[in-house]
C-alpha cells in the first residue's frame, strides 16, 4: 500500500513570499490532517478534513494560511505571506476515519529567510 | 491550559538495556494515548495505542503503561538495539484530535 505523499520535500523562500504544499493521502482515507512541527517540538494540528469538509481549523492562522481538499482526495496548504516564524516542517497525515491511527507523510521542510 | 511533558533530556543507553520514557499531562482527560516513533527527516510512525481503561499494552519489545490517576504514561523499550535510536512522541486524545508532546530522543550505543 502506498503511503502518504508530499511535495516538495524542501522549500526555501524569502519572507512575505507565498508558498504551497501538496499532499496525496492513502487511497480510501477519509480524514486528512495538516500539522506544523517546529524544531524541537511535537506536531501541532493546523487543520483536519473529513472528506472535503473542514472538521477543525482552530489553530490555523487564517490571516495567512489556507487549505483546501478538492474532491475529498488531494490537499494543498498555502501560506501567504510567509513570516520567519513559519519556518518548520509541514506534515500531512491521513486516516480511514477521524478516530483511527494516523499515517504521516515525510513532510515538507520550509525555511523562511 | 493542557500540557504534555516528556523527558526533557535525551536518553543515551547501552545496547541490550531497557529504555524508559515518561509522558506526563495536566488539565487533560484523554480517552486514549498513542506513542509514535520519528526518525530524522521523516514523519512520525504509529507504534502503540492504549485506552484509558487499560493499564498496560505490549508489542514485541515495547511496553506501554497508562496511569490516569498519576496522569502519566511510561514507554519501555526492552533489549534495546541501535536501530531503536529515534525520537519518541506521545500523543493524547479524547476525541478526534491528537495533541503531541515534544518527544524524547533515544540513542542506543552498540
Amino acid at each position: 500500500e502506498a503511503g502518504v505523499a508530499q511535495s516538495p520535500r524542501y522549500k526555501i523562500i524569502e519572507k512575505r513570499q507565498s508558498v504551497a504544499f501538496w499532499c496525496n493521502p492513502i487511497s480510501g482515507h477519509a480524514t486528512l490532517y495538516w500539522y506544523q512541527q517546529i524544531l524541537g517540538q511535537g506536531p501541532k494540528l493546523l487543520i483536519q478534513f473529513q472528506n472535503n469538509g473542514v472538521v477543525d481549523d482552530s489553530q490555523l492562522p487564517k490571516d495567512r494560511f489556507s487549505a483546501e481538499r478538492l474532491k475529498g482526495v488531494d490537499s494543498t496548504l498555502k501560506i501567504q505571506p510567509a513570516k520567519l516564524e513559519d519556518s518548520a516542517v509541514y506534515l500531512c497525515a491521513s486516516s480511514p476515519g477521524a478516530t483511527d491511527t494516523q499515517y504521516f507523510g515525510p513532510g515538507t521542510r520550509l525555511t523562511v529567510l | 491550559s493542557q500540557k504534555i511533558e516528556q523527558n526533557s533530556e535525551a536518553l543515551n543507553i547501552q545496547e541490550g538495556k531497557t529504555a524508559t520514557l515518561t509522558c506526563n499531562y495536566t488539565n487533560y482527560s484523554p480517552a486514549y494515548l498513542q506513542w509514535y516513533r520519528q526518525d530524522p527527516g521523516r514523519g512520525p510512525v504509529f507504534l502503540l495505542l492504549i485506552r484509558e481503561n487499560e493499564k498496560e499494552k505490549r508489542k514485541e519489545r515495547l511496553k506501554v503503561t497508562f496511569d490516569t490517576t498519576l496522569k502519566q504514561s511510561l514507554f519501555h523499550i526492552t533489549a534495546s538495539q541501535p536501530a531503536d535510536s529515534a525520537t519518541y512522541l506521545c500523543a493524547l486524545s479524547n476525541d478526534y484530535k491528537l495533541s503531541f508532546g515534544a518527544g524524547t530522543t533515544v540513542t542506543v550505543r552498540a
